[in-house]
């Protein structure tokens, strides 16, 4: 079993739609908490991160962290073609190993 | 300020042959990190630097991988021999400071093994 999960997708929605992009994970340990968007052929770039559980918004993104149920969710309000592309999570401990681990990301396609 | 920047972009070779990735971290940067990240998965951590010194090589397969980060700043990946499992994608990010909060990557170098 993968310490994180995530559907591969994926997942198509018309433009304005409200998304919702999901992990979970194994590993108690984790304490911060990525989102990372990647376009087709590029690097992945970081959307936002948490500590711990709770809630954070940017703009048209909110991310949130439910630690009891090892489980988090990015949403994506109003949602553009822009948005097209890979979500990765990412997620590491706050001691020890401090290495990311990433799932595998969930394709999001946003039709116009 | 300009990002994280890699070359090269492409590259095929045939399996056993060597092959080197060069990265230039974000200016100021002192954690460079090497990912690499098959088709379809999400990038894993092969080495870590901070400044030039080695943070976590756990991952990095050390018979035919190495690594370095000559006076801190730019870095180069080796593979040699390479297999045709290594094809994937080669990603450096860079992090201002120590904690991995917040890493910039940059485009990735594509590798092909024949």
């Amino acid at each position: 079993q993968k310490e994180v999960e995530q559907d591969p997708g994926p997942l198509s929605v018309p433009e304005g739609a409200i998304v919702s992009l999901n992990c979970t994970y194994s590993n108690s340990a984790f304490q911060y908490f990525m989102w990372y968007r990647q376009y087709s052929r590029k690097g992945p770039e970081l959307l936002m991160y948490t500590y711990s559980s709770g809630n954070k918004e940017d703009g048209r993104f909110t991310a949130q962290v439910d630690k009891s149920s090892k489980y988090i969710s990015l949403f994506i309000r109003d949602s553009q073609p822009s948005d097209s592309a890979t979500y990765l999570c990412a997620m590491k401990p706050d001691t020890g190993r401090r290495a990311l681990t990433f799932g595998s990301g969930t394709r999001l396609q946003v039709q116009p | 300020e300009a990002g994280v920047a890699q070359s090269p972009r492409y590259k095929i070779i045939e399996k056993r042959q060597s092959v080197a990735f060069w990265c230039n971290p974000i200016s100021g940067h002192a954690t460079l990190y090497w990912y690499q990240q098959i088709l379809g998965q999400g990038p894993k951590l092969l080495i870590q630097f901070q400044n030039n010194g080695v943070v976590d090589d756990s991952q990095l397969p050390k018979d035919r991988f190495s690594a370095e980060r000559l006076k801190g700043v730019d870095s180069t990946l080796k593979i040699q021999p390479a297999k045709l499992e290594d094809s994937a994608v080669y990603l450096c990010a860079s992090s201002r400071g120590t904690s991995g909060n917040e890493q910039f990557f940059g485009p990735g170098t594509r590798l092909t093994v024949l």
